[in-house]
């Protein structure tokens, strides 16, 4: 079936520092793909998306590329804030019978230090 | 603010009992899916609702059960609790069954924490 596999975290970087994290998808046909970001004690935010190959999904300065020949959907920022410490999940979208749902990673914790 | 909003936020239940769990969902959506999500792991995907009738479900047993309103409204029901149901609890919202294969943006409430002791 489809699956999501992110990096482990956690996660450790000083503030301004350049962040990647990686996400590779399993997946037959062509699924949406997502970011998700989960603050402290709160439900899901989508940061961005991408829905078909090559398309760039970027929003608050992370960028992600939906890449079909690798199979990946790595988030990137340039320069991480304290305020960016959260979890962050890949996901895709997953076609049922007659619908649709998110297959999510296992979530990447990331801590941003002053 | 996603204009999902869950009931109740925390609740403490005893194993062996019942719970109900609600989400009304943002204006206009008409399509509702339920998510659990462990404790460190990511959201697994419960079932899905639209127009409602259940059209969609994820590998839960059938001690997990739904409802939807007329006005899109949803409940989540789980019966005979077990400790490992202890999770968080999304709803999430839609318009329309393939929103995300549109691109549409589903948007997620801030869930229901469930601890089974």
């Amino acid at each position: 079936g489809n699956s999501v596999t992110q990096m482990e975290g956690p996660v450790t970087l000083s503030e301004e520092a350049f962040l990647t994290i990686n996400c590779t998808y399993t997946a037959t046909g062509y699924p949406s793909l997502f970011w998700y970001v989960q603050y402290p004690g709160e439900g899901l935010q989508l940061l961005l998306k991408a829905t078909k190959a090559d398309d760039k999904g970027s929003n608050k300065g992370f960028e992600a590329t939906y890449r079909k020949e690798t199979t990946s959907f790595h988030l990137e920022k340039g320069s991480v804030q304290v305020s960016d410490s959260a979890v962050y999940f890949c996901a895709l979208s997953d076609r049922g019978d007659s619908s649709y749902k998110l297959i999510f990673g296992s979530g990447t914790r990331l801590l941003v230090r002053p | 603010e996603t204009g999902v909003t869950q009931s109740p936020t925390h609740l403490i239940k005893t194993r062996g009992q019942q719970v109900t769990l609600r989400c009304s969902s943002q204006s206009g959506h008409n399509t509702v899916s339920w998510y659990q999500q462990a404790l460190g792991q990511g959201p697994q995907f419960i079932f899905q609702y639209y127009r409602e009738e259940e059209n969609g479900r994820g590998n839960f047993p059938p001690r997990f059960s739904g409802l939807q309103f007329p006005n899109y409204s949803s409940e989540l029901n789980v019966n005979a609790l077990e400790l490992d149901d202890s999770a968080l609890y999304l709803c999430a919202s839609s318009s329309g069954t393939m929103a995300m294969s549109s691109g549409n943006t589903i948007y997620f409430g801030e869930g229901s924490w469930l601890t089974v002791v």
